[in-house]
């Protein structure tokens, strides 16, 4: 089970794109690049899924080099309501063991 | 997308009962489905695996005999905190894996969470 590394906390201020880079080394074959949104009393929330390259959807967008070791979650025009808790995970999307990290708090700034 | 729905969302009850907490997919079939729990401040952690007509998996230090976990039908999970102390207080966490292209790749959707109390 690749494990990831996030920064810990990021600020930004309304409006501003905002990238969040996910280190996974050991990513493996069969490895999915996952990202959550949570905010405090709830649940995750799935913002998008990648394998490698570049995934956009209404959200966000995720760009995974060739080599897979990292991965760039991008929101753009971040608003208030984009403070919360983001967790990148890595694994076989059919395993029984996703694993969270310890996620990367962004705070936005008006 | 997929909705997981959890119940209740929130509960306190006090030391030595027992708690059941509902996790629901409400759109789709789910034949696995997992049970977090989350301190404050913390990330969540993985409790056990439940399978639909089979016994749950669970994870390493989790006490199977204390968190009760029964999948019964495609749509519902249980979750039963049994003999409930206060160190049991947490936010416990379902989530439903659904098929997006068969036998490659999943997507997990997420309860809201029930915040589970015991004074």
């Amino acid at each position: 089970l690749a494990k990831t590394t996030q920064p810990i906390s990021m600020d930004s201020y309304e409006g501003q794109e905002v990238n969040i880079t996910c280190s996974h080394n050991n990513i493996a074959t069969n490895d999915y690049i996952t990202w959550y949104q949570q905010f405090p009393s709830q649940g995750p929330r799935f913002i998008i899924q990648g394998y490698k390259t570049k995934v956009t959807n209404e959200v966000a967008s995720l760009f995974i080099p060739a080599d897979r070791k990292s991965s760039t979650l991008s929101l753009p025009r971040v608003s208030l309501s984009d403070t919360a808790v983001y967790y990148c995970l890595v694994g076989d999307t059919g395993a029984n063991n996703l694993f969270f990290g310890t996620g990367t708090r962004l705070t936005v700034i008006p | 997308g997929a909705v997981v729905s959890q119940h209740p969302s929130w509960v306190i009850c006090k030391s030595g009962t027992s708690v059941k907490i509902e996790c629901r997919s409400l759109d789709f079939q789910a034949t696995t489905m997992f049970w977090y729990r989350q301190f404050p401040k913390q990330s969540l952690m993985l409790m056990a695996t439940s399978n639909e007509g089979s016994k749950a998996t669970y994870e390493q230090g989790v006490e199977k005999d204390k968190f009760l976990i029964n999948h019964a039908s495609l749509t519902l999970s249980t979750l039963t905190v049994t003999s409930a102390h206060p160190e049991d207080s947490s936010f416990y966490i379902c989530s439903a894996r659904v098929q997006i292209v068969a036998g490659v790749i999943y997507e997990q959707y997420f309860g809201p969470g029930t915040r589970l109390t015991v004074t």
